[in-house]
């Protein structure tokens, strides 16, 4: 079983200032690793995700994310903000099961509502 | 633009009506999902539809039904809902046990439907 933690509900930032949104999670087996958006009346859009490799990976809007093994973490950066990332944010993990199962059954964190200010 | 289509948007039904929520893709995925999310929370595994075949059921109750007709489509029925069940329903795909996506857990998801229950 896999579970995900993300430490902050709520993060209000300034325009341009940078951000940081933290993520960890534990699991007994090998994981996959996502970030979703979420925006207001929407559903979900895939950020970014980690499946293997380069242990930083980057989104196409200037967000990146960097997976730490040893801290179980994959907390979601970026340098300057835009008013137009408010929006909320929910880390995934997915793990291989014992069982076989070869479909990805996603477990989500509680998300964190990341409020972008002029 | 999302390329999981559901319909309707939006839907107000009484406690006593059946009405149905639809959702479709194109992308030759062979797994299908359907997650509830009340506001404020993560999205939450309903069922999930691989190869047509119901392969997950989260101990849902009976008044959602869910129907794949074919690979493309995926339908909830819903039958004597409670006010409780008010939340915005979600249906995903992943591209199924043959291709890796389908191990890695990454969802695709639809707008959503809003379903209000009075």
């Amino acid at each position: 079983a896999q579970s995900v933690t993300q430490l902050d509900s709520q993060v209000p930032v300034f325009e341009e200032a940078p951000v940081e949104l933290r993520c960890n999670y534990s699991s007994s087996v090998s994981v996959y690793l996502f970030w979703y958006v979420q925006y207001p009346n929407q559903g979900l859009q895939l950020l970014l995700k980690y499946l293997s490799g380069s242990t930083l990976v980057e989104s196409i809007n200037g967000f990146e994310a960097e997976f730490n093994k040893s801290q179980t973490s994959f907390h979601l950066r970026k340098p300057s903000v835009h008013i137009s990332d408010t929006a909320e944010y929910f880390c995934a993990v997915s793990g291989r099961h014992a069982g076989g199962t070869s479909y990805g059954k996603l477990t989500f964190g509680q998300g964190t509502i990341l409020t972008v200010h002029p | 633009d999302t390329e999981v289509t559901q319909t309707p948007k939006h839907l107000v039904m009484g406690m006593t009506n059946k009405k149905s929520l639809k959702c479709e893709q194109h992308m030759g995925h062979r797994a299908m999902y359907w997650y509830k999310q009340k506001a404020k929370k993560p999205p939450e595994l309903m069922f999930v539809y691989s190869y047509e075949k119901l392969s997950i059921n989260e101990s849902v109750p009976s008044r959602f039904s869910p129907e794949c007709p074919n690979s493309s489509l995926l339908n909830l029925h819903l039958h004597a809902l409670q006010p409780e069940d008010s939340a915005l329903y979600l249906c995903a795909s992943s591209q199924g046990v043959s291709g890796r996506a389908a191990n890695t857990g990454e969802l695709f998801f639809g707008e959503g439907s809003r379903l209000t229950v009075l």
